[in-house]
This record gives structure tokens, C-alpha cells and sequence, in this order.
């Protein structure tokens, strides 16, 4: 099993429409989950930070659920503009500092 | 001020030659990170600098590959003895610090081509 696991998609969606994707973990000891937004052919760029009491910006809202061991994001009124590829990240911590990649959730938003 | 720089931006080589990537990461960043992204793929963890030492050279695929870290600095990935499948997207990312609630600050990469 992967440490961190996405569905690649692509998610297809009408702009205005709201999306949702979630990533697994297999470490529970895991302490700190991120969104990084990558787009084609560029490099990886942090979204946000993913808190245990979840945590909004702007269109943009991240959740964690511990117990079930997965982290959502959710995007609202999507614009042509979000049209990426999403990555999950998630570090161990306890002296293990690397941060960990999903393989990605590719959003695709068309007029 | 400047990001992660890393050169070259492109790189083509015959199989069998050895290069050498480089990145400078943003002034201040003691951790470095160096990871892969192969087509459609997600980021494969290669190598992280703490300082100059490496605490966890886990990743990297075989004792090809080899990296070093110099005066807290500009970092070089060496790989020798190319071979096809080491034709990827090879990106490093700084960081103010080791830590795990970091944030990872990426180059624009460098696309190595071994043909």
C-alpha cells in the first residue's frame, strides 16, 4: 500500500461548479498534511496547510480526519483558472522530516 | 528576493555519461530536498540536506546516484552511468529548516533526456 494515496482523475467539471477531492495516508503517526498545486509542466507550489480543525481560503476549504486517516480539499465556484493538478503531502514527523507526495488529482475546469 | 535556482533547465544525454544537476537553494534555507518526477508520475523523495549532512539518503535508487551539499548552500546531484530510466524531472526544494510543519519552496526543475 502507498503512503499517500490520490485518485489521478482527471475531474472534469463546468466552471462555478464545487469539487472535492481526498487523499489517503497509511502512517498514522503522520503529523502535518499539506495541498500543493502543480501546474503543467511547472513546479510544485504550496496551496495550503491542512489543520486538525480544518482551515478555509477564500474558495479553498481542508480538512483532516485522523481517524479515518485522509485529508479532503474543496473547491468552490471553480474558475478556468484552477485547472491543475493537486498533490497531497504528508510528513511523519517524529524525526522523519520528508514530506511525503501523492501522485497527484488532475482538476480540469471548462467554460 | 530569488527563489530555488536550479541548472541546467534541460539536459540531454547518451546513456552511459555521467551529469551533474545543481541547485542553489533560497539564502537562509538549511534544508534541501531532492526529489523526481517522472512523466505522469508523482514526486519520488530522493535525498534531504539538513546543513551540509545527509540524514536520509533512502531514496535514492542505486549507488549511481549521489549528492553533496556545500557550505550550507548550492547542492549537486550526480548521477553516473545514465540509463534510460533515469530520464525524469529532477526538482529540489528548500526550506527555512528541517521540521515537519515546513513549507517547501521548489525550482522550476531540471528535464533530464538520457537517450
Amino acid at each position: 500500500r502507498k503512503e499517500v494515496e490520490q485518485d489521478p482523475g482527471p475531474f472534469n467539471v463546468p466552471e462555478g461548479a464545487t469539487v472535492a477531492f481526498n487523499c489517503t495516508y497509511s502512517n498514522s503517526a503522520s503529523q502535518s498534511f499539506f495541498w500543493y498545486r502543480q501546474d503543467c509542466r511547472k513546479e510544485p507550489k504550496l496551496l495550503m496547510s491542512v489543520y486538525s480543525s480544518g482551515n478555509e481560503d477564500g474558495r479553498f476549504t481542508a480538512q483532516l480526519n485522523r481517524a479515518s486517516q485522509y485529508i479532503s480539499l474543496l473547491i468552490r465556484d471553480s474558475k478556468l483558472s484552477d485547472s491543475a493538478t493537486y498533490l497531497c503531502v504528508v510528513n511523519i514527523g517524529g524525526g522523519s522530516y520528508i514530506p511525503t507526495f501523492g501522485r497527484g488529482t488532475s482538476l480540469i475546469v471548462h467554460p | 528576493g530569488a527563489g530555488v535556482s536550479q541548472s541546467p533547465s534541460n539536459k540531454v544525454t547518451e546513456k552511459g555519461k555521467d551529469v551533474e544537476l545543481r541547485c542553489d537553494p533560497i539564502s537562509g534555507h538549511t534544508a534541501l530536498y531532492w526529489y523526481r518526477q517522472s512523466l505522469g508520475q508523482g514526486l519520488e523523495f530522493l535525498i534531504y540536506f539538513q546543513g551540509n549532512s545527509a540524514p536520509d539518503k533512502s531514496g535514492l535508487p542505486s549507488d549511481r546516484f549521489s549528492a553533496e551539499r556545500t557550505g550550507g548552500s548550492v547542492s549537486t546531484l550526480t548521477i553516473q552511468r545514465t540509463q534510460q530510466e533515469d530520464s525524469a524531472v529532477y526538482l529540489c526544494a528548500s526550506s527555512p529548516r528541517t521540521g515537519f510543519n515546513e513549507k517547501l519552496f521548489f525550482g522550476s526543475g531540471t528535464q533530464l533526456s538520457v537517450l
